[in-house]
């Protein structure tokens, strides 16, 4: 039973560049939620998406947006780089959308921005 | 506003012996807590969790003990192992706005 998968695993951006990060959730599971990571700091919860919608969203500007597809999976869009969005980004899936829910991980992708 | 706080950025602990790593939050209405631990180069996996109206939830080697007058949780590992060695976060939830707040988290090392 694969887990949570991440694509890429690094990227390097330049500011004011745009990226898509993907994510396939668990099997089984229909929830997607995105987390961002910076050094030495817990994960800080960006969005979460079900049924191709976003539901819940923390506190991120409007250059991060998302989507989530008919298969359950989804993309993290980060508009304008800038240099404090270099982060590890995780994606979690989860069997029900409150946040008490325990959240299965992906491995994260590092985001370097130059 | 740090609402979730790990003041122990790090532990070594004597494989064998217990671990406790403890974690202060400051919104009374955070009503929902789990641990997650961290390896190098994965995601979180989730540990254990509590709710509120409970203040102690045990799964095998780990306890979650929750003081709600304190706003204070901690987690204990007994026996200590060298694979427990990882970053421990706690997360706090309200549940009513389906909120999450993580904590830096701690680092633990359990020597063999």
């Amino acid at each position: 039973d694969a887990g949570v998968t991440q694509s890429p695993t690094h990227l390097i951006k330049t500011r004011g560049q745009q990226v898509t990060l993907r994510c396939s959730p668990k099997s089984g599971h229909d929830t997607v939620s995105w987390y961002q990571q910076a050094l030495g700091q817990g994960p800080q919860f960006i969005f979460q998406y079900y049924e191709e919608e976003e539901r819940q969203r923390g506190n991120f500007p409007d250059r991060f947006s998302g989507h989530q597809f008919p298969n359950y999976s989804s993309e993290l869009n980060v508009n304008a780089l800038l240099l404090g969005d270099s982060a590890l980004y995780l994606c979690a899936s989860s069997p029900g959308t409150g946040l008490y829910y325990e959240q299965y991980f992906g491995p994260g992708t590092r985001l370097t921005v130059t | 506003d740090q609402q979730v706080k790990q003041n122990s950025p790090s532990l070594s602990v004597q494989e064998g012996r217990i671990s406790i790593l403890n974690c202060d939050y400051t919104n009374s209405m955070f009503d929902y807590f789990l641990w997650y631990k961290k390896y190098p180069a994965e995601g979180p996996t989730f540990l254990i969790s509590i709710s509120s109206i409970k203040d102690k939830n045990e799964d095998g080697r780990f306890t979650v003990f929750l003081n709600k007058s304190a706003k204070h949780l901690s987690l204990h590992i007994v026996p200590s192992q060298p694979g427990d060695s990882a970053v421990y976060f706690c997360a706090a939830i309200i549940t009513s706005y389906d909120k999450v707040i993580f904590g830096p988290g701690t680092s633990l090392s359990v020597i063999p």
